[in-house]
């Protein structure tokens, strides 16, 4: 058991500009959700997937936003024509089972300039 | 509405004293209620949690009070050590389809040596 694990961990851009990330959930854990944290504030969730389906997406999440799990396997990010108000830490989490509590990554800080 | 309200914002405590954090909630379809302690720079790690048929659960130092019918819950470090020095989430996980997570604000402890 390795733990979620994301990359980059850090990603620093300039506006307007496309950026992905990924994340590598633990093994055999069928649900993975992303949520983003600004500074000060609890996470908040943006979507959720269920092995490779995308079950829910939080109205945070605008048309800019994309994310996928091929395979329900890992999952990617992408954020589109990043916007300064898109600065924050992106944080990824998985679990096995609806019952079982759910396990971060260390995040990935996006900070857009 | 879907809020965990989270008290204090911010807590300093001399070592070897009791923190204490508070959270509430309103919607009641919440069936799991996770504490989850975090240090700059990384991700949120699960600390302990409590379902909502039990009133107290406590793991070492640490101890969840749950009061079902105030929708409260609260979080006792005992014996608080520098090295408890976090920020500290309450969360409460939705009943049905994502099983999400609703995530309080935030409470910085310091712990003074």
């Amino acid at each position: 058991d390795t733990g979620v694990s994301q990359d980059p961990r850090h990603k620093i851009t300039k506006r307007g500009q496309n950026v992905t990330f990924r994340c590598d959930p633990i093994s055999e854990h069928n649900r993975l959700y992303w949520y983003r944290q600004t500074l000060g504030q609890g996470p908040e969730f943006l979507t959720y997937f269920q092995n490779e389906a995308q079950l829910e997406k939080s109205r945070l999440l605008s048309d800019r936003f994309s994310a996928e799990r091929p395979k329900g396997s890992f999952s990617t990010l992408e954020i589109q024509r990043t916007e300064q108000g898109d600065s924050a830490m992106y944080l990824c989490a998985s679990s096995k089972g609806q019952y079982n509590e759910q396990f971060f990554g260390p995040g990935t800080r996006l900070t857009v300039l | 509405q879907q809020q965990v309200k989270q008290s204090p914002q911010s807590l300093i405590v001399q070592k070897g004293g009791i923190s204490i954090i508070n959270c509430a909630y309103e919607n009641t379809a919440f069936d799991y209620f996770p504490w989850y302690q975090q240090f700059p720079g990384k991700g949120p790690a699960l600390l302990i949690a409590i379902r909502p048929d039990v009133s107290e659960k406590k793991e070492g130092r640490f101890t969840i009070s749950f009061n079902k019918s105030a929708k409260q819950f609260s979080l006792h470090i005992m014996d608080s050590q520098p090295g408890d020095s976090a920020t500290y989430f309450c969360a409460a996980r939705v009943t049905s389809g994502t099983y999400k997570y609703i995530f309080g604000t935030g409470t910085r402890l310091k712990v003074l040596a």
